[in-house]
């Protein structure tokens, strides 16, 4: 069974700073797709960034990248010049593509970024 | 135009009572979900939908039942709610095959209470 997990129930970063937080999953399948999504105190999740694991290249999106490590099954989330609209629950989630059925996204249990001024 | 809708987005009930949250997808997608988020804030999928055949059906009570009368629409009937119920429950739809990275979005969440 996939696993997905983030160690870090917390984390805190200052403004305008940059912080990483953390994902490993666990999978024997070599196709997948990894995501970041971001819930902030409205509850709404909302994608932050997807990665292809075919994709040797890293996803990059405005403030927001990963570095992604296929061998190691880590996908971390890097955060550069944090706002302080980027405080939310951030949860790392797994899903292998679906042939003819749809397939499930399986999520680690969240990571609640702080930024402070 | 919000892509995934779902109503109400809040409601207290008591225990015993039958409920029920709507789910309504504009982005032309074939597949939807209900995920469930307990008050750790886990999320763990209950049930998906494609084309209107039910295709993943995890292990929840019977008391959950849910309909999608068209691939654009499903709901979620809940009997007998029970203190345990209490959670965000959110719909979520998706393009298998066609949508980058096979990409689920979210609707804004409806959050359950059982009083």
């Amino acid at each position: 069974a996939q696993t997905v997990t983030q160690s870090q129930p917390e984390m805190s970063v200052q403004e305008a700073e940059t912080v990483t937080l953390s994902c490993t999953y666990d999978t024997s399948e070599s196709d997948y797709y990894l995501f970041w999504y971001k819930q902030p105190p409205s509850r709404q999740m909302i994608l932050v960034i997807r990665q292809e694991a075919y994709k040797q290249q890293n996803a990059t999106e405005n403030r927001f990248s990963v570095n992604f490590q296929k061998a190691a099954k880590s996908f971390s989330l890097k955060i550069s010049d944090s706002q302080l609209g980027d405080a939310a629950m951030y949860f790392c989630a797994y899903r292998i593509p679906a042939t003819g059925t749809a397939s499930k996204l399986t999520f680690g249990t969240g990571t609640r970024l702080q930024v402070t001024l | 135009d919000t892509a995934v809708s779902q109503t109400p987005k809040y409601l207290v009930t008591q225990m015993g009572n039958d409920k029920s949250i709507k789910c309504e997808q504009n982005l032309g997608h074939d597949t939807m979900y209900w995920y469930k988020q307990d008050s750790k804030k886990f999320l763990k999928i209950m049930f998906s939908y494609n084309n209107k055949e039910l295709i993943i059906n995890e292990t929840v009570p019977n008391r959950f039942s849910p309909k999608s009368p068209d691939k654009a629409h499903l709901n979620l009937h809940i009997n007998s709610l029970e203190l345990g119920d209490s959670a965000v429950y959110f719909c979520a739809s998706s393009q298998e095959g066609l949508e980058p990275g096979n990409t689920i979005y979210f609707g804004e969440g409806s959050w359950l209470t059982v009083v």
